[in-house]
């Protein structure tokens, strides 16, 4: 257990429609990262909050917000759901930055139908 | 796109043979991370190297930062059935204020009992 917890585990929805992701990092850690992970395009970074702010932006498509509140849990905000947006999606936290360790969720796998 | 190439991207070997998977840029690297996910699971984080040269070792398997720092490499020696799932290398890039952590597409290994 790496002690991120994303919910739910698993989402299945329509197109058009909007869902969100959730993450609660690991205990101490200020950083948490989101990731999209589909067959063909591997594991791809979409964002950072470090201690509420947003750090590091990566692929992220402009469908996608996500934010980080106080209590340092995160959300990822994915709307206007297409086909192509079904993945799996990972949170990820870390106590600094993109170089320590950091450690995943179990993830969360989407699928628009 | 990819700022770090890993190849081969599959590899299939009998348990007791050894692994390596290689990990190159075109770019001068700050540090790079390894990490093992399992079929079904989350991405594990197995160790950074941020030195020019620098060798690891954990148990039977070695990790090497080359030289120039352009390139990584993990080695596996015998192999074992929990060897298997695919193993990712990612380095951090800075772009201005931007500084995000890169994956390679990941080398999934397959060992035959």
């Amino acid at each position: 257990d790496s002690g991120v917890t994303q919910t739910p585990k698993h989402l299945i929805t329509a197109t058009g429609q909007r869902v969100t992701l959730r993450c609660s990092p690991r205990s101490g850690d200020l950083s948490v990262y989101w990731y999209q992970q589909s067959l063909d395009q591997g594991l791809q970074f979409l964002i950072q909050y470090y201690n509420g702010e947003e750090r590091a932006k990566g692929n992220i498509l402009e469908r996608f917000s996500a934010q980080q509140f106080p209590d340092l849990h995160s959300e990822l905000n994915l709307s206007s759901l297409e086909l192509g947006d079904s993945a799996l999606y990972f949170c990820a936290s870390s106590v600094g930055g993109q170089s320590s360790e950091a450690f995943f969720g179990q993830g969360t796998r989407l699928t628009v139908v | 796109g990819q700022q770090v190439m890993q190849i081969p991207q599959y590899q299939h070997v009998q348990e007791g043979e050894d692994f390596t998977t290689y990990c190159n840029s075109s770019t001068t690297l700050s540090n790079i991370q390894w990490y093992k996910q399992r079929p079904g699971g989350h991405p594990v984080f197995l160790i950074q190297l941020v030195k020019s040269g620098e060798v690891k070792k954990q148990k039977r398997l070695t990790f090497q930062f080359g030289e120039a720092k352009k390139n990584s490499s993990l080695h596996i020696t015998a192999t074992q059935t929990t060897d298997v799932g695919t193993y990712f290398c990612a380095s951090t890039r800075n772009a201005g204020n931007n500084r995000k952590l890169i994956w390679g597409l990941g080398t999934s290994l397959a060992v035959n009992p």
